[in-house]
């Protein structure tokens, strides 16, 4: 089974505050994404990686970086915090070479005060 | 870039009800078509997928999905409800440019009546 495990189920930080979540999957899959989730919103892309070292942005990149250092773990990273940015955050990961189909972590949800 | 259509955020069924939630999308080449569902609290986990072969595709819990080309359509069936059914439900379509994303459609939020 493949497994996708977020670092936090829930997270409370302060606004201008640093912010890692963090993302592995343990089935050598080589793509890996991050999503937000709001209500009526559906899923939105924020960054994803096809390769170590490797990141494209998504739709909606703006107050957000990423890291993949090693090809299981893939990190989101808000530089400094905002309300807006109070969210459910999603990762995923897929096996890449046309295989679409993208296997999901339990998520966390953050609220920034 | 594809997208995805989802008509009506929320939709309630009666249990023991069909379950019917309708997805188009927009695609300029044969895609690769997802139904997720997502539980309280938890993240998304595939019902079902079709990527070729037979268009009618049988996926978890009962759930089943036709991919109509001449429609673009993949729409979500479940013969009769049940109280476990309550839950998000997420259409997705591959993105055509060969980079293994997902344009996924805003959700159906599913109430079961008893």
């Amino acid at each position: 089974d493949v497994k996708v495990t977020q670092s936090s189920r829930y997270l409370v930080k302060r606004t201008g505050e640093k912010v890692f979540l963090e993302c592995v999957q343990d089935m050598d899959h080589e793509n890996m994404f991050w999503y937000r989730q709001d209500p009526g919103l559906g899923l939105r892309l924020i960054y994803f990686s096809y390769d170590v070292k490797m990141k494209e942005k998504g739709d909606i990149p703006e107050g957000y970086s990423v890291s993949r250092e090693k090809k299981e773990r893939f990190s989101l990273i808000l530089e400094s915090a905002s309300t807006n940015q109070t969210s459910m955050y999603l990762c995923a990961s897929s096996r890449g070479q046309g295989d679409y189909e993208q296997y999901f972590g339990p998520g966390t949800r953050l609220t920034v005060t | 870039a594809q997208s995805v259509t989802q008509l009506g955020s929320h939709v309630s069924v009666s249990e023991g009800a069909l379950v019917l939630l309708r997805c188009n999308y927009s695609s300029s080449v044969p895609p690769y078509l997802f139904w997720y569902v997502q539980y309280p609290n938890q993240g998304l986990q595939l019902l079902l997928k079709y990527t070729t072969g037979a268009t009618l595709v049988k996926g978890i819990n009962g759930f089943e999905a036709e991919f109509k080309k001449s429609e673009t359509s993949f729409h979500l069936t479940k013969p009769s409800a049940h109280m476990s059914d309550a839950a998000e439900y997420f259409c997705a379509v591959s993105e055509w440019y060969g980079n293994n994303r997902l344009a996924f459609g805003k959700g159906n939020q599913v109430v079961v009546i008893p």
